[in-house]
């Protein structure tokens, strides 16, 4: 039973572009969502963050947004620059735990 | 900040032999690490939740004879792949929780032969 989902396995965006990356989850027991981004034989990097009291936090070029409704939550990246092309993994975050759900992950390519 | 260490970052090793992988948080203290492992093209699956000074806590489906985790300091989690056979073949990655969020190490690639 995957909680976390990561429907689009890839995705290339022109750089310069926007690239939308989508998550889905199923679990209402989740209250904090992160975005990490991942090379290969690499470890994960946090990139961003957003507890579920919120609908929108921004850093820079990164912005996630959260529906929780829908459980649903989105990384935009703008610009888009070469250097992001990697693999892109959500996470959720179990209320009263540290313990996360990863989600598939996107394979996010921006062409120069 | 919030660096994380893990050594060996690649291990060859034959089948039944044991294997130590370290994992450490160099610039910050962790009460709370994680052992995670990765298939090819496949998400993090998290194994276990290491706390220091206290027994690891194990998912479902993951044998704690056979991944054996030891957090003896505030810096230092290990995880020791027991009579390792060629199905333990992965990438396993640790983190550690510094303040609301998990910081990575760079992954330990296990070949087991």
């Amino acid at each position: 039973d995957q909680q976390v989902k990561q429907n689009s396995p890839s995705l290339s965006v022109q750089e310069g572009r926007i690239s939308i990356l989508n998550c889905d989850y199923t679990n209402s027991m989740f209250d904090y969502f992160l975005w990490y981004k991942k090379y290969p034989a690499e470890g994960p990097t946090f990139l961003i963050s957003i507890s579920s009291i919120k609908d929108k936090n921004e850093d820079g070029r990164f912005t996630v947004f959260l529906n929780k409704s829908a459980k649903h939550l989105s990384l935009h990246i703008v610009p888009s620059q070469p250097g992001d092309s990697a693999v892109y993994f959500c996470a959720a975050q179990f209320s009263g735990t540290y313990k996360y759900i990863f989600g598939t992950g996107t394979r996010l390519k921006v062409l120069a | 900040g919030a660096v994380v260490s893990q050594h060996p970052s690649r291990v060859i090793c034959k089948s039944g032999t044991s294997v130590k992988i370290e994992c450490r948080s160099l610039d910050f203290q962790a009460t709370t690490m994680f052992w995670y492992r990765q298939f090819p093209k496949q998400s993090l699956m998290l194994m276990a939740t290491s706390n220091e000074g206290s027994k690891a806590t194990y998912e479902q489906g993951v044998e704690k004879d056979k991944f054996l985790i030891n957090h003896a300091s505030l810096t230092l989690s290990t995880l020791t792949v027991t009579s390792a056979h060629p199905e333990d073949s992965s990438f396993y990655i640790c983190s550690a929780q510094y303040q609301e969020t998990q910081y990575f190490g760079p992954g330990t690639r296990l070949l087991v032969l």
